[in-house]
């Protein structure tokens, strides 16, 4: 059964910053492995995906990377604005299991 | 892109009644769907898979009686939430696969279940 970790459980930064926000996960047999955003009360935003072929992938300020052998994803955002404040959540569908399991998430505040 | 629309957004309930949600994937074919329910402050958890046309799939703990999913379509499926309790109230996420999972997973925007 994947476990997905995320730390740190929260994060409070100044707007500007640079930060990264970590995920494991238990089995490396992952499928993809996905970065959401959620405001609260709301549903999920894709942010990126990344295939189990793949390193990373970046999408404006953000750039995540994965490495399987350690089971390990981080979330790299650049420039913090006021704005990402929200809670970020990573998801590892096994191979041949086709739900994703959750990390509890990383809920950031970007203080203006 | 891919978009999936959950319908409705917030219900308030009253105990003993049931509650239908829709979630349906507006512009590519869903093979499979899933229903997450999430309890404040806490993530997502998986209720259910649902394969078009087959039965859904149940995680342990979650009552295949209570919360009756459908997916009759592929493009639409539903989750009732039968007689209600004020337990029951929380966050209700559908997501829907495309073919293959290829397209990675869509999320629908959730539904606010108030049972009073």
């Amino acid at each position: 059964k994947q476990e997905v970790t995320q730390i740190p459980a929260a994060l409070s930064v100044p707007e500007g910053e640079n930060l990264v926000l970590n995920c494991s996960f238990t089995d490396s047999a992952i499928y993809n492995l996905q970065w959401f955003r959620q405001d609260p009360g709301k549903g999920l935003t894709s942010l990126l995906l990344i295939q189990s072929s793949q390193r990373e992938q970046t999408s404006g300020r953000l750039n995540a990377s994965l490495d399987k052998s350690s089971g390990r994803s981080t979330l790299y955002i650049a420039a913090s604005q006021p704005g990402d404040s929200a809670t970020y959540l990573c998801a590892a569908p096994l191979y041949n299991n086709n739900d994703m399991r959750f990390g509890a998430g990383t809920r950031l505040t970007v203080k203006p | 892109g891919a978009v999936v629309s959950q319908h409705p957004s917030r219900v308030i309930c009253k105990s003993g009644t049931s509650v239908k949600i829709e979630c349906r994937s507006l512009d590519f074919q869903a093979t499979t769907m899933f229903w997450y329910r999430q309890f404040p402050k806490q993530s997502l958890m998986l209720m259910a898979t649902s394969n078009e046309g087959s039965k859904a799939t149940y995680e342990q703990g979650v009552e295949k009686d209570k919360f009756l999913i459908n997916h009759a379509s592929l493009t639409l499926s539903t989750l009732t939430v039968t007689s209600a309790h004020p337990e029951d109230s929380s966050f209700y996420i559908c997501s829907a696969s495309g073919r293959g999972g290829l397209y990675g997973y869509t999320f629908g925007s959730g539904t606010r279940l108030t049972v009073v």
